[in-house]
């Protein structure tokens, strides 16, 4: 069973610093999401995609985040000049692109700005 | 915004029958319900997913009553490896939008010996 896999499972940076992390999702799972994940909290929504198409980005969200899913398939999420708030779990999910569908997570990427 | 309250945490004995109940006051006609059980360093992962009335699979059960304002999710025969955090989600990105998913702080469940 090939799940959501993520990439890396760990990154320490330097506050400042330019970090991204890379998400591949299930094989022929239109639908991409990121969330965020901080310390006894439920995940926070970051961005959504369907196929290449970025659909929607939080409303809260910094423009130090980007995310890109260039021909549908794998995605990136790079966050920019690195603060100390950015210390969380990046999660990455996928899901069928038809009907309503539960989410398949990865097991994310620990951020830990020092 | 169909936001979601859920019991901060539970604890239950081995072998005993856990309900969880999730209130969403505010969910909107099309929204399913969907629960996800997380481990610490893992991602979420599905358990169920359901519109109303009841839904059962392998491990759990759904039951949703007919003003779909909360939802409770029922573990039979709990185990140790049950420990875990449990969310409830309401609505799913096509349907409500993306930025309207709101998974909360779930419920810690502590499942002793």
């Amino acid at each position: 069973d090939t799940g959501v896999s993520q990439d890396p499972r760990h990154k320490i940076t330097k506050r400042g610093q330019n970090v991204t992390f890379r998400c591949d999702p299930i094989s022929e799972h239109n639908r991409l999401y990121w969330y965020r994940q901080t310390l006894g909290q439920g995940p926070e929504f970051l961005t959504y995609f369907q196929n290449e198409a970025q659909l929607e980005k939080s409303r809260l969200l910094s423009d130090r985040f980007s995310a890109e899913r260039p021909k549908g398939s794998f995605s990136t999420l790079e966050i920019q000049r690195t603060e100390q708030g950015d210390s969380a779990m990046y999660l990455c999910a996928s899901s069928p692109g038809t009907g309503i569908q539960p989410q398949h997570f990865g097991d994310g990427t620990r951020l830990s700005i020092l | 915004l169909a936001k979601t309250t859920q019991p901060i945490s539970m604890d239950s004995y081995e072998g005993q029958e856990v309900n969880i109940t999730c209130s969403h006051n505010n969910i909107a006609t099309n929204d399913y319900i969907t629960w996800y059980q997380q481990f610490p360093s893992q991602g979420p992962r599905f358990i169920i997913q359901g519109y109303k009335t009841k839904v059962t699979n392998e491990v759990a059960s759904l039951f949703i009553p007919a003003d779909r304002k909360s939802s409770t999710l029922s573990l039979p025969r709990v185990s140790l490896s049950d420990t875990a955090v449990y969310y409830c989600l309401v609505g799913d990105a096509s349907q409500t939008g993306a930025n309207n998913l709101f998974f909360g702080t779930g419920t810690r469940l502590t499942v002793i010996p």
